[in-house]
């Protein structure tokens, strides 16, 4: 079946690198997807990646993907406060729904 | 450009009345729509999701029901909410008619509404 696991918390210091760990089960799995959500809103798309990829760099991210583990990474570099909120990892599910299967999300806080 | 509405906001409801949460999409067109939950400190749970009018198909067994009475309107209701029905509830849609790149899966979610059942 389709699983999505992330640790649930995470805690840094401000301008110190984040690393956001996320497992996947679904080895057809074609893209993968980070999610942002900021208190008591909606989720953004943060960024994704196929899965012929090992890696991919979007400005202060960072995605590592390693297929044969089916685990993701979302690196931020220079962590700021602003970062605070919930990160989703998601992959695609079966079919042409268009369903995504979402993680717990990882709680990321930044320390000043 | 295409924006996402819910409402209401936020909702206080007794035990046993009934809801009404709608959604709708603006300048697209045959969206894929989904409805999800997340309840407090726990992650997305997948409620509804459609793919065209009158079309929804449910994620998990409950006490609430879905609609799609019309292209970009997507309607999430109950005749009698229970306290576990509280939490965040989310819409979000998608580019419609099953594609391969990843803007098709991309979902674009509302600003959620926050439903407290007492």
């Amino acid at each position: 079946g389709e699983d999505v696991e992330q640790s649930l918390f995470l805690s840094v210091r401000e301008g110190d690198s984040s690393v956001i760990n996320c497992t996947y089960t679904d080895s057809s799995s074609t893209y993968l997807y980070w999610y942002k959500q900021e208190p008591g809103a909606g989720l953004q798309l943060l960024t994704y990646i196929f899965s012929n990829m090992d890696m991919k760099q979007d400005q202060r991210l960072t995605v590592l993907l390693n297929k044969k583990d089916k685990h993701l990474s979302l690196r931020i570099a220079d962590t700021q406060t602003g970062d605070s909120a919930i990160y989703f990892c998601a992959e695609r599910g079966s079919g042409n729904t268009g369903k995504l299967i979402f993680g717990q999300g990882t709680t990321l806080q930044v320390k000043p | 450009s295409q924006t996402i509405h819910q409402w209401p906001a936020t909702l206080v409801q007794p035990v046993g009345s009934p809801l009404s949460l709608e959604c709708t999409v603006e300048g697209t067109s045959n969206p894929n729509l989904y409805w999800y939950r997340q309840a407090a400190g726990r992650g997305l749970q997948l409620l509804f999701y459609s793919v065209g009018i009158g079309q929804i198909s449910s994620e998990v067994p409950q006490n609430l029901s879905a609609s799609r009475p019309q292209d970009r309107q997507f309607i999430l209701s109950s005749k009698k909410l229970l306290l576990s029905d509280s939490g965040f509830y989310l819409c979000a849609w998608s580019v419609g008619g099953g594609g391969r790149g990843p803007a098709s899966y991309e979902q674009y979610f509302g600003p959620g509404t926050r439903l407290t059942v007492t």
